[in-house]
């Protein structure tokens, strides 16, 4: 069980919206920015989202995060079946001084 | 173009050990953090360690601490794992990855393809 706490599945049509949770605490989200990675079948994870809210260079302006308190999402808007992937948020743990990684979100687009 | 590339994983029987490397290419290794991160089979990704741009700062994850140590060398453009006292539960995909410069701990912005480490007997 994952200290970072996400829905470990989420579905939605093409052009929908779908938001993933992430869930952590006081020492975790509530004291460090949250980042989003997207994992697609078969390769290494990838930066979406970094500093909360923040797209790297090449990631689409479909894909936006956000945070409030000890809780961050991510919201992917026109959805597109090439979105199908698994989805981390991340955080640092200032108790573990560690990074935590929440369980995943498997995404299907339907 | 940043490249990061690991090499060194195989099948290791329990209790054994095993080094893996991840050279750098394409930016200044000396300018960042760079952390191991790992995935169980069909699992998610965990975090095992960090290490500071000189060296002279390391984590690890509980589950790791007294058996793996993370190291660089920066004039070989090089990241190393030591895992010693391997277990079952070490068996992973293991990722070189590298910290975002000026972005939170969390932030890793460049991923190698990642090494299979098979711990069994």
């Amino acid at each position: 069980q994952s200290i970072l706490t996400q829905p470990p599945s989420a579905s939605g049509t093409p052009g929908q919206r779908v938001t993933i949770s992430c869930s952590g605490s006081s020492s975790n989200i509530g004291a460090n920015t949250v980042n989003w990675y997207q994992q697609l079948p078969g390769t290494a994870p990838k930066l979406l989202i970094y500093n909360n809210n923040q797209r790297p260079s090449g990631v689409p302006d479909r894909f936006s995060g956000s945070k409030s308190g000890t809780s961050a999402s991510l919201a992917i808007s026109g959805l597109q079946s090439g979105d199908e992937a698994d989805y981390y948020c991340a955080a640092w743990d200032d108790s573990l001084k560690g990074v935590l990684f929440g369980g995943g979100t498997k995404l299907t687009v339907l | 173009e940043v490249q990061l590339v690991e090499s060194g994983g195989g099948l290791v029987q329990p209790g054994g050990s095993l080094r893996l490397s991840c050279v750098a290419s394409g930016f200044t290794l000396s300018n960042h953090w760079m952390s191991w991160v790992r995935q169980a089979p069909g699992r998610g990704l965990e975090w095992v360690a960090n290490i500071k741009q000189d060296g002279s700062e390391k984590y690890y994850v509980d589950a790791v601490k007294g058996r793996f140590t993370i190291s660089r060398d920066n004039a070989e453009n090089s990241l190393s794992l030591q895992m010693d006292g391997l277990r079952a539960e070490d068996t992973a995909v293991y990722y070189c990855a590298r910290r975002r410069a000026g972005s939170s701990w969390s932030s890793f912005d460049s991923w190698g393809q990642g090494t299979l480490v098979t711990v069994s007997s």
